[in-house]
């Protein structure tokens, strides 16, 4: 079975810095895309950038470019997701999912990570 | 960047009504590069249809995705109890991938 598995929820105070991460089981972890999705409470999905683990290509959506910072450890088929200093705005819910199409930057997202609350809060 | 608009933003039908939901884009997807998602509350997003019409693995086939270049249709036949949910539609025919705003159908 493919399954992506996030860690855990996480609350943390502005300007403290964080990394969650997306472990990949069940398939080539190196061979698909995976993308993060940022959800913000009560409201719809944004797309926020991808890796290929396999080369460590990364794309970033122009709305986080320099926000975040996506990486990879193909080692241990894990994803990440990393903020230097995080704000109150950078609460949400956190999905990784993994690209349907091997190898290719345009594709339908399956499956989904559980999802990773993070609250930012002083 | 492509902008997806679903409509309406909340369906209130009753268990065995058809829904017709609607997402528009503003240029043409390429390819028909088109996904629905279902997001149940208090669980991740599930792909439903991908390509604008062929269901995802496991999906029932009360699920329906039509539509091309700019207008796109999810139809659920007959709603069943589970169906109650909020769905997005996603366009992956060019970067930066987009959704759209969901819709929600609540029970009436």
């Amino acid at each position: 079975e493919v399954q992506l598995v996030q860690s855990r929820a996480e609350v943390k105070k502005p300007g403290d810095s964080l990394r969650i991460s997306c472990k990949g089981s069940g398939y080539s972890f190196t061979t698909y895309w995976i993308a993060w999705v940022r959800q913000m409470p009560g409201k719809g999905l944004e797309w926020m950038g991808i890796i290929y683990p396999g080369d460590f290509d990364i794309r970033y959506s122009p709305s986080f470019q320099g926000q975040v910072t996506i990486s990879a450890d193909k080692s241990i088929s894990t994803a990440y997701l990393q903020w230097s200093s995080l704000k109150a705005s950078d609460t949400a819910m956190y999905y990784c999912v993994r690209h349907s199409r091997m190898g290719a930057t345009l594709s339908w997202f399956d499956p989904w990570g559980q999802g990773t609350l993070v609250t930012v809060s002083s | 960047e492509i902008v997806l608009t679903q409509s309406p933003g909340t369906l209130s039908l009753s268990p065995g009504e058809r829904a017709t939901l609607s997402c528009r884009a503003s240029q043409s997807v390429s390819s028909n590069y088109l996904a629905w998602y279902q997001e149940k509350p208090g669980q991740a997003p599930g792909l439903l249809i991908y390509d604008a019409s062929t269901r995802a693995s496991g999906v029932p086939d009360r699920f329906i995705g039509s539509g091309s270049g700019t207008d796109f249709t999810l139809t659920i036949s007959r709603l069943e109890p589970e169906d109650f949910a909020v769905y997005y539609c996603q366009q992956y025919g060019s970067s930066p991938l987009t959704f759209g705003g969901g819709t929600k159908v609540e029970i009436k």
